[in-house]
């Protein structure tokens, strides 16, 4: 079967930098897709990758190993308004996104 | 302001009854989809729609159909709702079904009674 896999909760210091891993077994990959969801809102796009390799964007960099089926999601100069869900996800050989059930991170001032 | 929305915002509705849900986008995207978010588990694929005129089954089709007769709007209908069914529905809409980005409604909160 298919399967994301990534840590229930994680919490973190205001200022500090967080990781968030992603490991994934699916049928076949074509990208994989970092989304952020806040509390009682629409998932919104941060980042794509589909070769290995680092992908940067601000404080949000995304990183990717296809022959380990891991990602990680890595948040700098975290501030208040990063507490919330992060949501990986995989399109397999279908096109079709398959999504882990999401990473809750919690900030602490 | 483009973008995609959903109706109604939040919904109770006694088991046995039909429902449609209603989602609208004006960014002229190929592709849409309707997910379902539940609690500890990830975004499930319902139905989807590639382009105006077609669809297809997601993952968990079963007890919803949609359609997609045009590019802007594809309903989601429970024939005959299930507490089951009691979830966080999510629209989203991308310009094509191999397009990197997607997106979402502000989502539809259902439950059955």
């Amino acid at each position: 079967g298919q399967n994301i896999d990534q840590p229930t909760e994680m919490t973190a210091t205001e200022g500090a930098i967080v990781q968030i891993n992603c490991t994934y077994q699916t049928s076949g990959f074509n990208g994989l897709f970092w989304y952020q969801q806040h509390a009682g809102e629409a998932p919104t796009f941060l980042s794509y990758n589909v070769l290995d390799g680092l992908e940067e964007k601000g404080r949000f960099s995304s990183f990717l190993s296809r022959s380990k089926g891991y990602s990680y999601l890595l948040l700098k100069e975290l501030q208040m308004k990063d507490s919330a869900s992060y949501l990986c996800a995989v399109r397999d050989s279908n096109y079709q996104l398959i999504w882990g059930a999401g990473t809750k991170l919690i900030i602490k001032p | 302001i483009a973008g995609i929305t959903q109706a109604p915002t939040s919904q109770i509705l006694a088991a046995g009854r039909r429902m449609t849900l209603r989602c609208t986008q004006d960014m002229r995207h190929n592709a849409m989809y309707w997910y379902r978010q539940d609690l500890g588990l990830g975004l499930r694929l319902i139905h989807y729609s590639n382009t105006a005129g077609t669809t297809g089954k997601g993952e968990v089709p079963d007890g919803y159909s949609v359609s997609r007769a045009n590019t802007d709007d594809f309903p989601l209908t429970l024939a005959s709702a299930v507490p089951s069914q009691t979830s966080v529905y999510f629209c989203a809409s991308s310009v094509s079904g191999g397009e990197t980005e997607a997106f979402f409604g502000q989502g539809t909160r259902l439950t059955v009674v």
